[in-house]
């Protein structure tokens, strides 16, 4: 148990839905972030946020959406994915940005 | 951020030592070396991290060249839960410097 928790654990969506990602921490850290991990591949950092305000989006499509309305709290939001949108989403925070990040379980998303 | 290199996988007998090395020959000297675990499915684990001297902590030991251009993590007594890919990291101490995970080290523990 980390600190980090995240629902859903897994989700399966369409392509035509839209559905959101939640990641809560308990740590009191002020950064949170958002990784994907698709299959037989490294992490990959989506978006970064520190104080409530993105500091980083790795040129991730606008299919998702990121959204930290405080600093337990951050949101993925989806909508109209791709197959190819098929992976492990990861939620992870920080105490400040660039610090030692823990990490959620996880939501398996699958996109049919 | 400096790359690493690290072993593709490794196995190690049941209550043994395990030992992963990690070559970091291009770190420069405000980076650190962080060292994460993945368990199969589950979301990365912080390990442990050291700048130039050697650490230790409950979960391992970090041992780092003189010329800090490689390391090794050192799990003492392995137990099958210890089973998951490790990942070496380098990286600055700062608000910019951001972790990339390689492709890590898939460490087999058996009985």
């Amino acid at each position: 148990e980390t600190g980090v928790t995240q629902t859903p654990r897994h989700l399966v969506m369409g392509m035509t839905n839209k559905k959101s990602l939640k990641c809560e921490q308990h740590l009191g850290h002020n950064a949170m972030y958002w990784y994907k991990q698709s299959a037989k591949k490294p992490l990959e950092l989506m978006f970064v946020y520190s104080l409530e305000e993105r500091v980083e989006n790795n040129s991730v499509p606008s299919r998702f959406s990121p959204e930290c309305p405080n600093s337990s709290h951050l949101f993925l939001h989806l909508h109209t994915l791709q197959p190819e949108d098929s992976a492990l989403y990861l939620c992870a925070s920080s105490l400040t940005s660039g610090q030692v990040q823990y990490f959620g379980p996880g939501t398996r998303l699958t996109v049919t | 951020d400096a790359k690493t290199t690290q072993p593709t996988s490794m196995d190690c007998a049941e209550g043994r030592a395990a030992n992963l090395p990690c070559n970091h020959s291009t770190i420069s000297g405000n980076e650190y070396v962080y060292w994460y675990r993945q368990i199969h499915s589950q979301g990365p684990q912080y390990i442990i991290h050291g700048l130039k001297n050697n650490e230790t902590n409950e979960m391992a030991s970090l041992i780092i060249t003189e010329d800090r251009k490689s390391s090794t993590l050192i799990l003492p007594h392995a137990t099958l839960r210890d089973t998951a890919v490790y990942y070496c990291i380098v990286k600055e101490d700062s608000s910019a410097s951001k972790i990339i995970f390689g492709s890590g080290t898939r460490l087999s523990i058996r009985p």
